[in-house]
């Protein structure tokens, strides 16, 4: 069962756009909301992350919105850039028996043209 | 300089052989983990550990067993190889605490089995 629903699963955006990718969940024992960005050939590194009692955090050109009565989370990107083209996850994360367990979505690969 | 690190990068190996991948870092986290990475991108938990001694089995059923004897090495082992193991292996840390959720990922061990 999958408890984050990511989409769109690809995404084509020319330069200086605003790519949204979208996430969903269930389970509202989740207290973290990170995100993970990865290049081909290497492995996710943490992007910018939430906690559920902000509705937006802002890292550079980077945003998070939280709708928590919704259990929804997005990433936008302004001022898109070619160097942004990577494939980006989204994850929750519960503390569960004293410890962390995280679930990550199905990922969203990002081209951005110039 | 903090970081993880995963040996080798690529490997191709035929069938039946054993294998072992490495993985080992300099932060000092407690937690670490190996995802297995489909072609089309998700991750998939398969082995995690919260210290020295400690191993669990992850969200998917994986024939590869690991270890952690020292806090900072993490290493993976198949004993009989086979093509169906062929994929991305993802090795993970973190420090877990209440302040701190993030991964840090290595980059990663392309396996083909053939």
């Amino acid at each position: 069962q999958q408890q984050v629903k990511q989409s769109p699963q690809s995404l084509i955006v020319q330069k200086g756009g605003i790519p949204i990718i979208n996430c969903a969940y269930e389970n509202t024992a989740f207290d973290y909301f990170p995100w993970y960005q990865q290049f081909p050939g290497k492995g996710p590194a943490l992007l910018i992350a939430i906690r559920p009692d902000v509705s937006e955090k802002k890292e550079g050109r980077f945003t998070i919105s939280f709708n928590k009565s919704a259990k929804q989370f997005s990433l936008h990107i302004m001022d898109s850039q070619p160097g942004d083209s990577a494939t980006y996850f989204c994850a929750a994360s519960s503390r569960s028996g004293g410890y962390q367990k995280v679930t990550f979505g199905t990922g969203t690969k990002l081209q951005v043209i110039p | 300089e903090a970081d993880i690190y995963q040996t080798p990068r690529y490997l191709v190996i035929g069938t039946g052989k054993k294998i072992t991948l490495e993985c080992s870092q300099t932060m000092g986290h407690d937690k670490m983990y190996w995802y297995q990475q489909d072609p089309g991108m998700e991750l998939h938990l398969i082995h995690y550990s919260y210290g020295v001694n400690s191993t669990e089995k992850g969200d998917l059923s994986s024939e590869s067993t690991v270890s952690r004897i020292r806090t900072e090495h993490f290493p993976l082992t198949l004993e009989s190889a086979r093509p169906s193991h062929t994929s991305q292996y993802l090795c993970a840390s973190s420090a877990g605490s209440k302040t701190n959720y993030g991964y840090t990922f290595g980059s990663g061990t392309r396996l083909t089995v053939v």
